[in-house]
């Protein structure tokens, strides 16, 4: 079962910050928040991941609430690029797989 | 190659062939998964393997698919008398070790489209 939610769908437009919400109410201490996109037609592309701290990276900033209900991954400048189905999953410590559950579909607009 | 390999990348078969779909994971990975994702859906977890073990084959669909490793490398998912329900993109991905800690990201592969006509 997920353990994420996510909105279905997002716009944005293009050189703006893209900013995609992710609540994770139940998580636990030792769990990560993991982000992946999937861009069409192609394999889920590893963004981040964090367990309290915000995190940024060349991709995308991370952040995560101090209770970590919730984390929001930050496109800083989004591109055409960066249409995409992006995907908020939690970790299980010690799960053998990573759960994808609907995603959120951003569509960046010219 | 630097990257998760996956063999053929697309493949279109005839009802009731059988298939052979290769993976190479990041070399040094000890974990692989496969995923399968249907056109437009999301992605449905297979099964794992830690080495060449793989402790849980309960994701897998039905006794038609299995798979194997060997050498704690190459991968293969083996589908047998292909279903149209089988058409998907199969996905194997990879990384240094099973739990969820640091260090322990998954990386996919671009997937192997199959096709059951």
């Amino acid at each position: 079962d997920a353990k994420t939610t996510q909105p279905p769908s997002m716009d944005c437009a293009e050189g703006r910050a893209a900013n995609l919400p992710c609540n994770h109410s139940t998580i636990s201490g030792n769990e990560y928040v993991y982000w992946y996109r999937q861009i069409h037609s192609q394999g889920p592309q590893y963004i981040i991941h964090g367990l309290k701290n915000n995190e940024t990276n060349e991709m995308a900033s991370l952040i995560i609430t101090e209770d970590r209900k919730s984390s929001t991954l930050i496109l800083p400048h989004a591109t055409l690029r960066d249409t995409a189905v992006y995907y908020c999953i939690v970790r299980v410590a010690g799960a053998n797989n990573l759960f994808f559950g609907t995603g959120t579909r951003l569509t960046v607009i010219p | 190659g630097a990257g998760v390999s996956q063999s053929p990348s697309n493949k279109v078969t005839e009802k009731g062939k059988d298939v052979e779909l290769r993976c190479d994971p990041i070399s040094g990975h000890t974990a692989l998964y496969w995923y399968r994702q249907r056109l437009g859906q999301g992605l449905e977890f297979l099964i794992y393997f830690q080495g060449n073990s793989a402790p849980d084959k309960s994701g897998l669909p039905s006794d038609r698919f299995s798979a194997e490793r060997t050498g704690e490398s190459v991968s293969t998912l083996t589908i047998q008398r292909t279903q149209q329900e089988d058409s998907a993109v199969y996905l194997c991905a990879s990384s240094l070790a099973v739990t969820g800690g640091p260090g322990n990201t998954i990386y996919f592969g671009e997937g192997s489209w199959l096709t059951v006509v």
